[in-house]
């Protein structure tokens, strides 16, 4: 099957800074990512869904300027969370779309857990 | 897209079946039906979908009611490995179509 990897896979940081999550399509090209977040005992949230070479377009109530996204190829797209804060403490999970498939061809990350301190 | 309701939880004995069950009254006759699991702290796993006719792959089937409104995913053989969330979720094909969580039925496999 198709494999989609996140680096990292966790990451701890500093109140106010800012981190970078990557999300790769490994053995084959995307034309649409996803990205999701999900805190502890809930569901799968999505955040924003971005096509290669446009911008994002993010779901309600989510903030585009603190959670950037770039697509920049068919096989990579990045989150980065700006200024981060506690509660953005969050496990964050990316989803690629094959580009020669149908919309029922939709892989998912493994994960990146981040802690804010 | 439409909703779905699941139990919020499930057991099953190690071996035997697990048949998982979804409500989805307000399923348009263009939504498919999707199931995706998630083991704890990993990325959901794709399982298998439908939209009309009973569905079956190496991991599981699909059974869906004649008049959509509720289907049931089974595990034949269920394993300890199996314990994790399942999902079931509709959704409208198109390029941008979306994948929406619900709060899914956790399935616990005893030994």
């Amino acid at each position: 099957g198709a494999v989609v990897s996140q680096h990292p896979s966790w990451v701890i940081c500093k109140s106010g800074t800012s981190v970078k999550i990557e999300c790769r399509s490994l053995d084959f090209q995307a034309t649409t990512m996803f990205w999701y977040r999900q805190f502890p005992k809930q569901s799968l949230m999505l955040m924003a869904t971005s096509n290669e070479g446009s911008k994002a377009t993010y779901e309600q109530g989510v903030e585009k300027d603190k959670f950037l996204i770039n697509h920049a190829s068919l096989t990579l797209s990045t989150l980065t969370v700006t200024s981060a804060h506690p509660e953005d403490s969050s496990f964050y999970i990316c989803s690629a779309r094959r580009a020669s498939g149908g919309p029922h061809e939709q892989f998912f990350g493994p994960g990146t857990r981040l802690t804010v301190l | 897209d439409a909703k779905t309701t699941q139990p919020t939880s499930m057991d099953c004995a190690e071996g035997r079946a697990a048949n998982l069950p979804c409500n989805h009254s307000t399923i348009s006759g263009n939504e498919y039906v999707y199931w995706y699991r998630q083991i704890h702290s990993q990325g959901p796993q794709y399982i298998i979908h439908g939209l009309k006719n009973n569905e079956t792959n190496e991991m599981a089937s699909l059974i869906i009611t004649e008049d959509r409104k509720s289907s049931t995913l089974i595990l034949p053989h269920a394993t300890l490995r199996d314990t994790a969330v399942y999902y079931c979720i509709v959704r409208v094909t198109g390029a941008n179509s979306k994948l929406t969580f619900g709060k899914g039925i956790t399935l616990s496999v005893r030994p």
